[in-house]
């Protein structure tokens, strides 16, 4: 089984800043994925990026990188130049990549950008 | 492309009457997931179809809930009877394979 633990219930930043939003992971997988999803206050999850576990380059999706570290099982969400826009839940799940595809999820991260 | 499409968005009904929400995934995946969003357990998988095969329904959470989907572009999660307990956003999402996982809009389901 899968543990998601993301210890940050809400973070506040200012805009154009960069803010990180922690996710530590469980897994007994040797090959897995790691996944970030954005929910707006509208309600919609909103793929934001992937890692995989073999990957040796940490992902990046324009202003949003993956800072992967395995041996900790970590894997922390950076959000660069931070926008009134971001402001949402950020949900950490992991899936496994064998024949069990289902995602778990942490609990969020809520941010709030401040202008 | 269209992505996932559920129906209804929001779904407002009485205790012990029938609910049925619907989910067409995106063309072409084989993964099709279903999970519910409350505030007290957060993002939860009910059940996943491979292929239109039900896999893994260990989430479903009693004998209330049932999932079908009778094709590769439609499935559905039926509530028999409603309880006010099972008020919460229900998430379809699809996904080729291990790939990444596009979620529906969801279902807004509150049973009074």
């Amino acid at each position: 089984a899968q543990k998601i633990t993301q210890t940050q219930p809400g973070m506040f930043v200012q805009e154009k800043e960069a803010v990180t939003l922690d996710c530590t992971y469980d897994t007994s997988d040797q090959s897995y994925g790691l996944f970030w999803y954005k929910q707006p206050s509208s309600g919609e999850m909103i793929f934001l990026i992937y890692q995989g576990s073999y990957d040796e380059q940490n992902a990046t999706e324009g202003r949003y990188s993956l800072n992967f570290q395995k041996a900790r099982k970590s894997a922390n969400l950076v959000i660069s130049a931070s926008q009134l826009g971001d402001s949402a839940m950020y949900f950490c799940a992991m899936s496994p990549r064998s024949n069990d595809y289902k995602l778990s999820f942490g609990a969020g991260t809520t941010v709030t950008v401040r202008a | 492309d269209a992505g996932v499409i559920q129906s209804p968005r929001h779904e407002v009904t009485e205790m012990g009457q029938e609910v049925t929400l619907r989910c067409k995934p995106i063309s072409g995946h084989d993964y099709l997931f279903w999970y519910r969003q409350t505030m007290m357990r957060g993002l939860e998988l009910l059940i996943y179809f491979n292929n239109n095969v039900p896999i893994d329904d260990s989430g479903m959470p009693e004998d209330r809930f049932s999932a079908k989907m009778p094709n590769a572009s439609f499935s559905t999660l039926k509530i028999q009877p409603s309880e006010p307990r099972d008020s919460a956003v229900y998430f379809c999402a699809s996904s080729f394979g291990p790939d990444t996982q596009y979620f529906g809009p969801g279902t807004r389901l509150t049973v009074l």
